[in-house]
């Protein structure tokens, strides 16, 4: 039973415009939260995090919001570019321990 | 940031052999790894958890006696996939647990004759 779901399989934006990714999960106990940015044949990179402490991070371009109440985050990238074009996988840890991933929104970012 | 490497990054071998990749951690230690197996266009699948010194838990559904792992050490855990056929190829990842954060290797593409 899929925990993390990302129902977004694919997204298009423009660059400089503000992408938004976003990720559901089922499981009330997860108390940490990442995402991570894939290329084609490489591993995926962190990119982001946020505890269930807070319900905003920041990190340059990149802001993960929480919403605990809805199970739901979400990813901003503004402005958007074209070296953005990626996939990007949401995850869900309790404690920190084992990671349970989404199943990816690929990102086109059109120049 | 924490660094896990792995070895070999591609690997192309016949069926029936069996194939070994190893996933280093380069600046810490690892008590903890974990091995992922991603398919196309699906997410990365948890194949089993590497714990130093002893035996490693695998995720329902993977087959130990197929995927044998090894953590001989703090800053090693091996992965050997024994009488490989072609439908094991696929990129398999291993990543450590470094400062609360997940670290992915690079990854290993794995393809089988």
């Amino acid at each position: 039973d899929q925990q993390v779901k990302q129902n977004s399989p694919s997204l298009s934006v423009q660059e400089g415009r503000i992408s938004i990714l976003n990720c559901d999960y089922t499981n009330s106990m997860f108390d940490y939260f990442l995402w991570y940015k894939k290329y084609p044949a490489e591993g995926p990179t962190f990119l982001i995090s946020i505890s269930s402490i807070k319900d905003k991070n920041e990190d340059g371009r990149f802001t993960v919001f929480l919403n605990k109440s809805a199970k739901h985050l979400s990813l901003h990238i503004v402005p958007s570019q074209p070296g953005d074009s990626a996939v990007y996988f949401c995850a869900a840890s309790i404690t920190g321990n084992q990671f349970y991933f989404g199943t990816g929104t690929s990102l086109t970012v059109i120049p | 940031g924490a660094v896990v490497s792995q070895h070999p990054s591609w690997v192309i071998c016949k069926s029936g052999t069996s194939v070994k990749i190893e996933c280093r951690s380069l600046d810490f230690q690892a008590t903890t790894m974990f091995w992922y197996r991603q398919f196309p266009k699906q997410s990365l699948m948890l194949m089993a958890t590497s714990n130093e010194g002893s035996k490693a838990t695998y995720e329902q559904g993977v087959e130990k006696d197929k995927f044998l792992i090894n953590h001989a050490s703090l800053t090693l855990s091996t992965l050997t996939v024994t009488s490989a056929h072609p439908e094991d190829s696929s990129f398999y990842i291993c990543s450590a647990l470094p400062y609360n954060e997940q670290f992915f290797g690079p990854g290993t593409r794995l393809t089988v004759l």
